[in-house]
């Protein structure tokens, strides 16, 4: 079975672009969850879906951060306009069914992006 | 707020031997679950183990278990007869009843010795 999948693997980019990062989860998985790593920073949770609703987006810094999931499988988050904070390591996970709580959530691999 | 407080930012110990990873936590809530992550070098994030604060018993997979201490907030994982394949960063997590996002430690980088 393959894991979770993320591309891609590094994105540097110069202050003002665009990019749009890709997560596929586990195949079955209705759960999707973005997370950020800002060098020396905690691992912080940005956003949550289950299939292709937002379940929780508590997490998004601002605006300039838009995340999809169409059809409830894989899932972009577009960083536009990027600026110098948002470079970080992006990670993607995915779980099974939400119903017994606290699952089993399985990582990405994490792309790391550079904004300069 | 909830929040995990992970003291030690580096630990090593020597191969066969044990080490003992600090977790704090900070949290209101009855319902709720604690994990501890492995990230290897260049390396997807894995599970380790998993407690259910509602059981008072320590959760134990293999070599590794914890010493779980609900009234002092404290969720330390023990690594016994360490192997080199055990260098890895350590992320110690929780989450609660109804939410599945997950509050992370700054994570400590454990190095096995040969």
């Amino acid at each position: 079975e393959a894991g979770v999948t993320q591309f891609p693997s590094h994105s540097v980019i110069e202050k003002g672009q665009t990019v749009t990062l890709r997560c596929d989860p586990i195949s079955g998985h209705d759960n999707l969850y973005w997370y950020r790593r800002v060098m020396g920073k905690e691992i912080k949770f940005l956003l949550h879906f289950v299939k292709e609703s937002k379940q929780d987006e508590s997490g998004m810094p601002n605006n300039r951060f838009l995340a999809e999931r169409t059809g409830g499988t894989y899932s972009t988050l577009k960083v536009q306009p990027a600026e110098l904070e948002d470079s970080g390591v992006y990670f993607c996970a995915s779980s099974q069914d939400f119903s017994r709580g606290g699952n089993e959530q399985y990582f990405g691999p994490g792309t790391r992006l550079t904004v300069t | 707020a909830q929040t995990v407080t992970q003291s030690q930012p580096e630990m090593s110990v020597q191969e066969a031997e044990t080490v003992t990873l600090s977790c704090t936590y900070d949290t209101s809530e009855s319902d709720y679950y604690l994990f501890w992550y492995k990230q290897p070098p260049s390396r997807q994030m894995i599970l380790v183990i998993r407690q259910e604060a509602y059981k008072q018993q320590n959760a134990t997979e293999n070599r590794f278990s914890v010493n779980f201490q609900k009234a002092a907030k404290s969720f330390s994982l023990k690594i016994s007869d360490s192997q080199l394949g055990d260098a890895a960063m350590y992320f110690c997590a929780y989450t609660w009843g109804g939410s599945e996002k997950l509050v992370f430690g700054k994570g400590t980088k454990l190095t096995v010795n040969p």
